[in-house]
């Protein structure tokens, strides 16, 4: 069945970059689209915006510009997030999720998603 | 911006029937998904567009929307089905937005 892998925790100083992984297997990768979603501690859930698979164009969430880059590796099924001048306000598990289609996108929903990948901002 | 709210927190008695609403302006005109989050795990979906249930999810799981309210109804509530719970919804201005989540505490 599908299944979303994703890389390890990271700690991570204040200015510096990360790069997290969203490996896919069981289906067809480039067919569904993929979501990113944002978890700060002790708190809900923030869509952060989502990667077309097939066009390998990103769109990002408001507060998600400038320093987020969505990307893909089609050849190895697998998405990144990259994060770059990161501040402490970064910390947070990052999820990935698949996107499945309904006729409309607002019939749209997520399943499944990755285990999460815990990034800490601390100097 | 469209914004979904949730009620902090709902108790219930094993075996009783929990409900846990989510409001948003006339959200009854698009679809509501929901999510389970128990401690340290990852969101799992449990109800999709409304009121369908994924493949595994225990049918003590519905959901309906209707108005300005999706609900989540949890039926024969068991110990396990303590955990935090999400809705969902679309709109064309912020694609995707979620609820602030209400955790669930079986008493």
């Amino acid at each position: 069945q599908a299944r979303l892998v994703q890389s390890g925790s990271e700690l991570k100083k204040p200015g510096a970059s990360v790069k997290v992984s969203c490996k896919a297997s069981g289906y067809p990768f480039t067919e569904f689209a993929l979501n990113w979603v944002r978890q700060a501690p002790g708190q809900g859930l923030q869509w952060m915006g989502w990667i077309n698979t097939n066009t390998e164009t990103p769109t990002y969430a408001q507060g998600f510009t400038g320093r987020f880059v969505f990307s893909l590796d089609t050849s190895v099924n697998t998405a990144y997030l990259q994060i770059s001048s990161l501040k402490t306000e970064d910390t947070a598990i990052y999820y990935c999720a698949r996107e499945i289609p309904a006729a409309t996108p607002m019939g749209n929903w997520f399943d499944p998603w990755g285990q999460g990948t815990l990034v800490t901002v601390s100097s | 911006s469209y914004e979904l709210t949730q009620p902090p927190s709902v108790s219930v008695s094993p075996g009783q029937t929990a409900s846990v609403t989510c409001s948003g302006d006339k959200l009854g005109d698009r679809y509501a998904s929901w999510y389970q989050q128990k401690a340290g795990q990852s969101p799992v979906l449990v109800i999709y567009q409304d009121s369908k249930r994924p493949s595994g999810i225990p049918e003590r799981f519905s959901g309906s929307n209707s108005g300005n309210t999706a609900t989540l109804t949890i039926s024969e509530t068991q110990a396990m089905d303590e955990a935090d719970y999400y809705c969902q919804a679309w709109d064309s201005s912020v694609h995707y937005v979620f609820g602030p989540g209400t955790k669930v505490t079986v008493l």
